[in-house]
C-alpha cells in the first residue's frame, strides 16, 4: 500500500463555517505534510509533522489548524476561512532523514471558500 | 538564496517528439534533486531522484535527468513524448542531509502534446 489518501475531494464552506480536512498513510512514514496549491502554481509549504509532532509551521494564519492523531492521521481543521483561501490542499508523507525530499502526495483537497 | 528556475512555463510537443524540461536552480551546496509531475485535478507524482552518484538517473514513465554541477541543472528528458504526457512538471531540491523535507519547488513547465 503506497497510497496517502485524502478526504474530502471537494468541499465548499462559508466564512463562518468550521471543516476538517483529513489525510491518511500507510506507509510507515514519520514526516506528513500539508501543502496549499493555487492554480498554475507549485505547492506552498504550510505545515511538517515529523514523529508526530509540529516541526514546521510556515506562519500559516491561526484559522488554520493542523493536528497529528498518531503517524499515520493528520487533519487540517478550517475556521473562518476568507475566499483567497480557495486552493487544492495537498497533504503528503515521507521518510525522516535521507531522503526526505522523496514526498509521497495524495490527490488533494479541492476548497472552495464562498 | 536557494532557488529553482524553470524558463519555460510552457512547452508543447508533438507525440512521438523528444522533449527536454529545463531546471537550473541555486544552493550552497550539491542539494537533492526531484522532478515530479502532476495531472490535471491530481496531486504530484515523483518521476525521478537524484542524490549522489552517476549523474544520469533513470525514473517512471520513460523520463531521464541529468545532473550537471557545473551548470547547476538537472534537465528532464524523454525520446518520444506520448499523449498522456501532458501535465504540470515541477523540478524540486531538497537540502542534502537530514532533515525534514522542506522542498523548494520551481514555478513548474507545462507541457502539451499534439497529436
Amino acid at each position: 500500500d503506497t497510497e496517502v489518501t485524502q478526504t474530502p475531494k471537494h468541499l465548499v464552506m462559508g466564512m463562518t463555517n468550521k471543516k476538517s480536512l483529513k489525510c491518511e498513510q500507510h506507509m510507515g512514514h514519520r514526516a506528513m505534510y500539508w501543502y496549499k496549491q493555487k492554480a498554475k502554481k507549485p505547492p506552498e509549504l504550510m505545515f511538517v509533522y515529523s514523529y508526530e509532532k509540529l516541526s514546521i509551521n510556515e506562519s500559516v494564519p491561526s484559522r488554520f489548524s493542523p493536528e497529528c492523531p498518531n503517524s499515520s492521521l493528520l487533519n487540517l481543521h478550517l475556521h473562518a476561512l476568507q475566499p483567497e483561501d480557495s486552493a487544492l490542499y495537498l497533504c503528503a508523507s515521507s521518510q525522516v532523514g535521507v531522503g526526505t525530499g522523496e514526498l509521497f502526495f495524495g490527490e488533494g483537497s479541492r476548497l472552495t471558500v464562498l | 538564496a536557494q532557488s529553482v528556475t524553470q524558463p519555460d512555463i510552457h512547452i508543447t510537443v508533438s507525440e512521438g517528439a523528444s522533449l527536454e524540461l529545463r531546471c537550473n536552480y541555486s544552493y550552497g551546496a550539491t542539494p537533492y534533486l526531484f522532478w515530479y509531475v502532476q495531472s490535471p485535478g491530481q496531486g504530484l507524482q515523483l518521476l525521478l531522484k537524484y542524490f549522489s552518484g552517476d549523474t544520469l538517473v533513470q525514473g517512471i514513465k520513460g523520463f531521464e535527468a541529468e545532473f550537471k554541477r557545473s551548470q547547476s541543472s538537472f534537465n528532464l528528458r524523454k525520446p518520444s513524448v506520448h499523449w498522456s504526457d501532458a501535465a504540470e512538471y515541477f523540478c524540486a531540491v531538497g537540502p542534502p542531509y537530514n532533515q525534514g523535507g522542506k522542498l523548494i519547488f520551481g514555478q513548474g513547465t507545462e507541457l502539451s502534446v499534439k497529436p
